[in-house]
């Protein structure tokens, strides 16, 4: 079965850049999708195939994929931003990663 | 506006049978591409898909999970039904159901109802 990797934790200072990695075997070759998730709330769809924004999520929010790493990109990080992230790709069955919380000092 | 939202029992025992229903709206289970799908998420860790159930009525699930779960639609009530047997402990979590548009890049969650926890416990 196919598996995908997130770090447990990213911190980042306030204003500046995380990066938030998601690793797969050749996850290049895949569509790979975002989720944010604050305490207590559904998930919220941040990026979907790699690097389209929905209507709605601020242009700080951007994503990449290439080779076996998946990347979700956070500019001017902001305490509303505290949460977990979650990557998501199809392969044979829909698999998400374990979710990388992110802390913002 | 697209919404969706969860219902069913808050408790279940063990080896019962589950029975969840999504009530959606601003979007029709009629037109081509569009799917519902049903994830998990038991306390404190991560994301768990179940099943999709497509406009078509073409029908997905869990590899894991497969034998235990059916996923059935009535679009005339916005509604689709998830039901999954032989409830164990093991289950008690947050299921939601989602929104998931097929399309020629890919399948995607969004959005997603509020949620419902289940607690599997005798």
């Amino acid at each position: 079965s196919y598996e995908v990797t997130q770090t447990l934790s990213v911190s980042v200072a306030l204003g500046q850049t995380a990066i938030i990695t998601c690793g797969g075997n050749n996850i290049g070759d895949k569509g790979v999708h975002w989720y944010q998730q604050k305490p207590g709330q559904a998930p919220v769809l941040v990026i979907y195939s790699n690097t389209n924004r929905p209507s709605g999520i601020p242009e700080r929010f951007s994503g990449s994929n290439s080779g076996n790493t998946a990347t979700l990109t956070i500019s001017r990080a902001q305490g509303g931003d505290e949460a977990d992230y979650y990557c998501q790709v199809w392969h044979t069955s829909v698999v998400f990663g374990g979710g990388t919380k992110l802390t913002v000092l | 506006q697209v919404t969706l939202r969860e219902s069913g029992p808050a408790l279940v025992k063990p080896t019962q049978t589950l029975t969840l229903t999504c009530t959606f709206s601003g979007f029709s289970l009629t037109t081509s591409g569009m799917c519902v799908s049903w994830i998990r998420q038991p306390p404190g860790k991560a994301l768990e898909w179940l099943a999709r159930i497509d406009w078509d009525n073409d029908r997905h699930y869990s590899t894991s999970l497969k034998t235990r779960l059916t996923i059935s639609k009535d679009t005339s009530k916005n509604q689709v039904v998830l039901i999954m047997t032989n409830m164990d402990p093991a289950d008690t979590a947050t299921y939601y159901c989602a929104r998931t548009p097929r399309t020629s890049v890919g399948n995607w969650f969004d959005p997603w109802g509020q949620g419902t926890l289940v607690t599997v416990s005798s």
